[in-house]
């Protein structure tokens, strides 16, 4: 069970808005900054935020990042085609020595 | 532009020991952590560890048991043991730069841990 908590799924039709959330706690995204990745099927996963956000050379600006509290979130505006993904989050905990969560990850689906 | 190339066996029997090495072309160890993930089939992803270019690691608590990341800084290599496998290890490796955003990954290797 991933310390980081996204919804399994989220849909939507080319050119509209979806956002992706991503719920943790004070150890992880309530004292650290957020982090976005893409999955395209088959592949490694790709940086997409970080710094809650920023985004990485060459993402899109379509692509968008926030925190408040301990969750984040990732925007995704315009959507297009190729975005149809699987999207995770990611943080650092300081709880016990420190270490790295991703969140369950959400499949977007393009209709 | 910096790339990032992994190999090791992706065929493992109960009880051995996975052992996987990763090379980086294009840039230097120094500066960076480097880190290692992995995919079970169909799953989530899940960090195993990282190690910093001076040589300090820091592990995953589940794992910290069995894993062990090293430094290769000639041959501009880092690697990952982890012993005393079992089919719960069956996953993608990925190899990664960086800490709390990891910004270039290798390609990934299949590990089949099986009898």
């Amino acid at each position: 069970q991933s310390v980081l908590t996204q919804p399994p799924s989220v849909s939507g039709t080319p050119g509209q808005r979806v956002t992706i959330s991503c719920s943790g706690s004070s150890s992880n995204i309530g004292a650290n900054a957020g982090t976005w990745y893409q999955q395209l099927p088959g592949t490694a996963p790709k940086l997409l935020i970080y710094s809650n956000d920023e985004r990485a050379s060459g993402v899109p600006d379509r692509f968008s990042g926030s925190k408040s509290g301990t969750s984040a979130s990732l925007a995704i505006s315009g959507l297009q085609s190729e975005d149809e993904a699987e999207y995770y989050c990611a943080a650092w905990d300081d709880s016990l020595n420190g270490f790295y969560v991703f969140g369950s990850g959400t499949k977007v689906t393009v209709l | 532009q910096v790339q990032l190339q992994q190999w090791g066996a992706g065929l493992l029997k109960p009880s051995e020991t996975l052992s996987l090495t990763c090379t980086v072309y294009g840039g230097s160890l120094s500066g960076y952590f480097w880190s290692w993930i992995r995919q079970p089939p169909g799953k989530g992803l899940e960090w195993i560890g990282e190690i910093k270019f001076s040589g300090g690691a820091n592990y995953n608590p589940s794992l910290k048991s069995r894993v062990t990341i090293s430094l290769d800084t000639p041959k501009n290599q880092f690697s990952l043991k982890l012993t005393s496998v079992s089919a719960a290890d069956t996953a993608v490796y990925y190899c990664a730069r960086g800490r709390s955003a990891l910004d270039y990954w290798g390609q990934g290797t299949l590990v089949t841990v099986s009898a």
